[in-house]
């Protein structure tokens, strides 16, 4: 089964702080992993792509790739409460370049 | 919002009835997308077109009926649905160039009584 798996949180930072989200895929032969941020109520939104091993920076957010340990992580430098939402990270599949396969996504909460 | 647009944007409907959802993407793209997000449940996907082409089902009961005239238009004709089909119904489009961006529209919220 192939799965993208990431821990539901909520996970709860101080306004200013760094956020860490976290992700782990089962497919090895994936090539394309995104970060989506949603809205309560709205529909998912691109944060940013990756698909090099290392880092990738955009702004406040990092996206970091570690295909060996098949991980990818987000993280928000000087949290604000307006990047409250859920966060979904999702993975090509490697059948198929335009299928993705998501997880379940993990509330961030930005306390002011 | 002008990239992908879905109507409508809420739908209430019995099990009796059939509704449909539209979908449009002004983006040049040559693949659409519908998935069903339910709540505790990750993105599922249910249908892919490429060029007009239904290049995947993933498992969907009949009930649901996906139509894509052309690359632009993509509809889900709905039919004696079931309460456990009330969700967040979205649909995405990509360019089919990598990385292959999906890009959602605002969704419809179906509600099934």
């Amino acid at each position: 089964q192939k799965e993208v798996e990431q821990n539901s949180g909520p996970l709860s930072v101080p306004e200013g702080a760094i956020a860490s989200l976290n992700c782990t895929y089962s497919d090895r032969g994936s090539q394309s992993f995104f970060w989506y941020r949603q809205y309560s109520g709205k529909s998912p939104e691109l944060i940013m792509f990756i698909y090099s091993n290392g880092d990738k920076e955009d702004g406040r957010f990092t996206a970091q790739l570690n295909k060996a340990s098949q991980y990818v992580s987000l993280l928000i430098r000087d949290s604000q409460p307006s990047d409250s939402a859920t966060y979904l990270c999702a993975v090509n599949g490697s059948g198929a370049t335009n299928k993705l396969i998501f997880g379940t996504g993990t509330l961030l909460a930005v306390q002011p | 919002e002008t990239g992908v647009t879905q109507t409508p944007r809420h739908l209430v409907m019995g099990m009796t009835n059939k509704k449909s959802l539209k979908c449009e993407q002004h983006l040049g793209h040559n693949a659409m997308y519908w998935y069903k997000q339910s709540a505790k449940k990750p993105l599922e996907l249910m249908f892919v077109y490429n060029f007009k082409e239904q290049t995947e089902n993933n498992s969907v009961p009949s009930r649901f009926s996906p139509e894509c005239p052309n690359s632009s238009h993509l509809f889900l004709h709905l039919h004696t649905l079931q309460p456990e089909d009330s969700a967040l119904y979205l649909c995405a489009s990509t360019p089919g160039t990598f990385p292959d961006t999906q890009y959602f529209g605002p969704g419809t919220r179906l509600t099934v009584l």
